[in-house]
């Protein structure tokens, strides 16, 4: 079946720096990623949509200046966590649009430290 | 809005039994489809169940089973023979195709020896 790799798996950075975590699909083509986040023992939340060859749509309060959201190509999205402060520290995870019910599937996820 | 509800933060069920999750949700689709996903520790998405509303007919997977009523949008998660290794949250979500899925609160589920 189709796969979402996403990496890295965990990451530990200082705050004031940037990280970046992708999102491939391996073996299909996705024009469309989603990004939510989850915070420590709550829910995933929706925070951002990747559209190739288009600008990400971001969610109320998720300020897009901080997280920027790329759509390379048909195969790779990113989220990049900018001047990273400790509140950002959460679980990361990407999620194609699933063009029918066999498909609904997700990244990995991305734990983020920020210390 | 389209909204997910789940109203047990936490449930325990002895080893070998049954136990039920309960999930409540609001949408003003009419075509959709339901979700139960297990997220251990490692905060994987694992796939459990998921139902089609246009079907009538309750999904079932070894030993998960749904009670899905659409006129009452209530879609709960059934483990018989319950064992160890379920113990996880649970999220019930709610997709429209090609969309972004809504997930509930979650439920802690224990799984005692």
């Amino acid at each position: 079946g189709a796969v979402v790799s996403q990496h890295p798996s965990w990451v530990i950075c200082k705050s004031g720096t940037s990280v970046k975590i992708e999102c491939r699909s391996l073996d299909f083509q996705a024009t469309t990623m989603f990004w939510y986040r989850q915070f420590p023992k709550q829910s995933l939340m929706l925070m951002a949509t990747s559209n190739e060859g288009s600008k990400a749509t971001y969610e109320q309060g998720v300020e897009k200046d901080k997280f920027l959201i790329n759509h390379a190509s048909l195969t790779l999205s990113t989220l990049t966590v900018t001047s990273a402060h400790p509140e950002d520290s959460s679980f990361y995870i990407c999620s194609p649009p699933h063009e029918s019910i066999a498909e609904a599937f997700f990244g990995q996820g991305t734990r983020l430290t920020v210390v | 809005a389209q909204t997910v509800t789940q109203s047990q933060p936490e449930m325990s069920v002895q080893e070998a039994e049954t136990v039920t999750l309960s999930c409540t949700y609001d949408t003003s689709e009419n075509n959709y489809y339901l979700f139960w996903y297990k997220q251990p520790p490692s905060r994987q998405m694992i796939l459990v169940i998921r139902q089609e509303a246009y079907k009538q007919q309750n999904a079932t997977e070894n030993r998960f089973s749904v009670n899905f009523q659409k006129a009452a949008k209530s879609f709960s998660l059934k483990i018989s023979d319950s064992q160890l290794g379920d113990t996880a949250m649970y999220f019930c979500a709610l997709n429209n195709y090609g969309q972004n899925f809504v997930f509930g609160p979650g439920t802690r589920l224990s799984v005692l020896p």
